[in-house]
């Protein structure tokens, strides 16, 4: 089956720094990926929408200047939380979508962000 | 708002039949019910989608009711590795489609 890989898969940071998250599709080519933010004990919300080329869509309460997102390729997305505080600890998953199978989504295994 | 509504957990033996219901009163008629599953601190997994007609695969079956307002994923011989939160999700299916996780039932399969 289709993979997506994510790196790193946890990173920890000092409050005020930013850190990249990588999403990747190893073995199709992703036209959308979708990353997600999982709290404890919580379900899995989506915060944006990504297509290659093109800028990405943020849910709504989600800031679009605090969470970039570059989809700069067919196999890669990337997601920086700038300015990272406590609360942006969470669980960062992401999702990749092939232009072949367009009703199954493939998710990355996820990054573990701790801010202290 | 969620579209569907879920048990918020199930047990099931192992070796069982588990049957995780999900009701989506409100799906319309282009709407899709997929299934995904997250075993604990990874990503969700696909697992089965449908329209309106009972599906199998590999991993579970999917039976829809004839008014499409109820399903239930059917895993035929559970074991512990199917220990995780399901969700049924409702959607449109097509190019970059967004899905719209509930809060799922955490099946727990005992020995």
């Amino acid at each position: 089956g289709a993979v997506v890989s994510q790196h790193p898969s946890w990173v920890i940071c000092k409050s005020g720094t930013s850190v990249k998250i990588e999403c990747r599709s190893l073995d199709f080519q992703a036209t959308t990926m979708f990353w997600y933010r999982q709290f404890p004990k919580q379900s899995l919300m989506l915060m944006a929408t990504s297509n290659e080329g093109s800028k990405a869509t943020y849910e709504q309460g989600v800031e679009k200047d605090k969470f970039l997102i570059n989809h700069a390729s067919l196999t890669l997305s990337t997601l920086t939380v700038t300015s990272a505080h406590p609360e942006d600890s969470s669980f960062y998953i992401c999702s990749a979508q092939s232009s072949g199978r367009v009703y199954e989504q493939y998710f990355g295994p996820g990054t573990r962000l701790t801010v202290t | 708002d969620a579209k569907t509504t879920q048990p918020p957990s199930m047990d099931c033996a192992e070796g069982r039949a588990a049957n995780l219901p999900c009701n989506h009163s409100t799906i319309s008629g282009n709407e899709y019910v997929y299934w995904y599953r997250q075993i604990h601190s990874q990503g969700p997994q696909y697992i089965i989608h449908g329209l309106k007609n009972n599906e199998t695969n590999e991993m579970a079956s999917l039976i829809i009711t004839e008014d499409r307002k109820s399903s239930t994923l059917i895993l035929p011989h559970a074991t512990l590795r199917d220990t995780a939160v399901y969700y049924c999700i409702v959607e449109l299916t097509g190019g970059g489609n967004k899905l719209t996780f509930g809060t799922g039932t955490q099946l727990k399969v005992e020995l």
